[in-house]
């Protein structure tokens, strides 16, 4: 199975400032169709999770524009350009360039 | 706008099948490209992929479950149902229910784009 590892897997933030969260695969994520299969989920407190971005860098609809995803092959990046308030919760980075999808440990962001 | 809904026992016995249906409401089940999954959340812990399911039965299950799984669909009423044999109390999780969409090798992808609010599954005599 890929695993995948991410840090910090705590990041107090202040209102206004930036994050970034680090996700690592142990294998390249790229698929032999140019894509890396690497997804973001946030799981706001007592709420299922949902989708932030997908393929590494697409925001999914309805995802402010201050998150931002990059990397490629086994070292990937979520950025919060601005964190506001409502973006606390648990961070997950997720692979699916086969299966058995694995998700990283997730990174708990909290406001200062 | 999809909808998914996880219903289903909240407390299992040990040795006992775990049973959990999802319903599917704002989309066909039988649309082409969507997977219908399960991914599990054991208590204070991290997320685990579990299975999906085609339209069409085919299933692509996680190893680590080895031969305890199996999936089913029901498109007569956009359904589709996760059993989970021989469970334990490791085995108690927030099970949630999932769409996923990957089409085309590929090239069509958004992953799990929507989720059921979950259920609470506890295995304990």
């Amino acid at each position: 199975d890929i695993v995948m590892t991410q840090s910090p897997l705590s990041l107090p933030v202040t209102p206004g400032e930036p994050a970034s969260i680090s996700c690592r695969s142990s294998q390249s994520l790229l698929h032999s169709n140019g894509y890396n299969y690497l997804d973001w989920y946030l799981q706001k407190p007592g709420q299922s999770p949902h989708l932030l971005i997908y393929l590494t860098s697409i925001r999914a609809s309805g995802v402010p524009d201050r998150f931002s995803g990059s990397g490629s092959g086994t070292d990937f990046t979520l950025k919060i350009s601005r964190v506001e308030a409502e973006d606390v919760g648990i961070y997950f980075c997720m692979h699916s360039l086969r299966t058995p999808h694995t998700f990283g440990q997730g990174t708990k962001l909290e406001i200062k | 706008q999809v909808h998914l809904q996880e219903s289903g026992p909240g407390l299992v016995q040990p040795s006992q099948t775990l049973s959990l249906t999802c319903t599917v409401s704002g989309v066909s089940i039988i649309s082409g490209g969507y997977y219908w999954s399960w991914i599990r959340q054991l208590p204070g812990k991290g997320l685990e992929w579990i299975a999906y399911v085609y339209y069409n039965g085919d299933t692509y299950s996680n190893p680590s479950f080895k031969n305890r799984l199996s999936m089913s669909v029901d498109t007569s009423k956009n359904q589709f149902s996760l059993h989970l044999k021989f469970v334990t109390a490791a085995d108690s999780a927030v099970y949630y229910c999932a769409q996923y969409y990957y089409n085309n090798n590929g090239l069509e992808y958004i992953g799990f784009d929507n989720w059921g609010q979950g259920a609470l599954v506890t295995v304990s005599s």
